[in-house]
């Protein structure tokens, strides 16, 4: 069974500019969830999607955005980058349907200049 | 209140010995804690996971002990080799809170040949 797949996987950017980051789900699995890691500040979540829903939000400004496609394929996006935004992103497939599993995907990392 | 904390931050161990890794969290709606290991360039993988209703989970050389009461979980490894050197991570998370899991900070395990 293939894993979870992130696309590109690494990224440069410059501030003001925006991304999108594409992560394709374990096969089956119906929930994606997008976490950033950093040095300063570890994992951190962002939000699940589940049967194209976002079903969870973390703690992160609107700039961040998310959607999923009824493949279960996800994507997030982030506008108006900022130097701070600079991080491993990383996401992670369940079946979703109580606390489950979670899959991680290798993670994309952004570099913002 | 949402916040795991972990112990130690980096931990060397000799091989063959016993490498520990200490959680702590206050959220008593969490009902399921995993441990994951990351290696430099991959995403979180996970190693063994325990629900409060067992004070211990025993997976090969991994252990997890539990202490509801305390509110406190940690991993040990027996027979730590090399190839255990690694990120280690403990999360929170629970029913209640869908795929939305809590990290705590990271531990990182140097195995000594």
């Amino acid at each position: 069974k293939a894993g979870v797949t992130q696309t590109p996987r690494y990224l440069i950017k410059t501030r003001g500019q925006q991304v999108t980051l594409s992560c394709s789900p374990i096969s089956g699995h119906r929930s994606v969830s997008w976490y950033q890691q950093t040095p300063g500040q570890g994992l951190q979540f962002l939000f699940e999607y589940f049967s194209e829903t976002q079903r969870n939000k973390g703690n992160f400004p609107g700039r961040f955005s998310g959607r999923q496609f009824s493949n279960s394929r996800s994507e997030m996006n982030v506008s108006t980058l900022e130097l701070g935004d600079s991080a491993l992103y990383l996401c992670a497939s369940s079946f979703g349907q109580d606390v489950d599993t979670q899959y991680f995907g290798p993670g994309t990392r952004l570099t913002v200049l | 209140q949402q916040q795991v904390k972990q112990s130690p931050q980096s931990l060397i161990v000799q091989k063959g010995g016993i490498s520990i890794i200490n959680c702590a969290y206050e959220n008593t709606a969490f009902d399921y804690f995993p441990w994951y290991q990351q290696f430099p360039g991959k995403g979180p993988a996970l190693l063994i996971a325990i629900r409060p209703d067992v004070s211990e989970k025993k997976e090969g050389r991994f252990t997890i002990s539990f202490n509801k009461s305390a509110k406190q979980f940690s991993l040990h490894i027996m027979d730590s080799q090399p190839g255990d050197s690694a990120t280690y991570f403990c999360a929170a998370g629970g029913d209640n809170y869908g795929q939305n899991f809590v990290f705590g900070p990271g531990t990182r395990l140097s195995v000594l040949p």
